[in-house]
């Protein structure tokens, strides 16, 4: 089978660092990709990681350990725009499969 | 660059009846394009695969008699609900893999369009 684990919800306050943590069970592991999705919108890209290590694009950044089969995403500077729902995502095969966890919910607090 | 659109993005319709949603990609070719059900405040649920000119994959216990997916060209893909009915009420969004800059591990997603089965 395939899980994927990330906390329910976190709370912090803007300008703050915030980890959102992601660990999963899969099949033929292959990526690790992060989403934000805000209320009532789609899903938008944040970043990707296939190798080990830290993947660092502005305020976001995502690491991933291939042998603890974990990662996580960094949100630096926190900003009331970045409350919203965090979701990482499986891919199993070469871009054929995806398998989405449970969402992490971000409230930002001024 | 990447964009993907839906079509509608809003639908209301009484029970029985079928409802087609289209997604476009609208700037590059997509090779594989996924239809996800998102209920309240949960994860989206991967319903099926399709590429280009073949019949799509659908996910274990997603009808495939249903839900209805087409994959006609490599801009344009559609999911039909076929004799959609209240627990079919959802918030349907697809993505898209191809041609652009991220590689084939970078989805696109379109805006999602919300189904209302009365």
């Amino acid at each position: 089978g395939q899980s994927l684990e990330q906390p329910s919800e976190v709370t912090a306050v803007e300008g703050a660092i915030v980890q959102i943590n992601c660990t999963y069970q899969t099949s033929g592991f292959y990526g690790l990709s992060w989403y934000q999705q805000h209320d009532g919108g789609a899903p938008t890209f944040l970043s990707y990681n296939a190798l080990d290590g830290l993947e660092e694009t502005g305020r976001f950044s995502s690491f991933l350990s291939r042998s603890d089969s974990y990662g996580y995403l960094l949100l630096q500077e926190l900003q009331m725009k970045d409350s919203a729902s965090y979701f990482c995502a499986v891919t199993n095969n070469y871009g054929q499969n995806f398998v989405f966890g449970p969402g992490t919910r971000l409230s930002v607090l001024p | 660059g990447a964009v993907v659109s839906q079509h509608p993005s809003r639908v209301i319709c009484k029970s029985g009846t079928s409802v087609k949603i289209e997604c476009r990609s609208l700037d590059f070719q997509a090779t594989t394009m996924f239809w996800y059900r998102q209920f309240p405040k949960q994860s989206l649920m991967l319903m099926a695969t399709s590429n280009e000119g073949s019949k799509a994959t659908y996910e274990q216990g997603v009808e495939k008699d249903k839900f209805l997916i087409n994959h006609a060209s490599l801009t344009l893909s559609t999911l039909t609900v076929t004799s959609a009915h209240p627990e079919d009420s959802s918030f349907y969004i697809c993505s898209a893999i191809g041609t652009v800059a991220g590689g084939p591990d970078t989805q696109y997603f379109g805006p999602g369009t919300r189904l209302t089965v009365l």
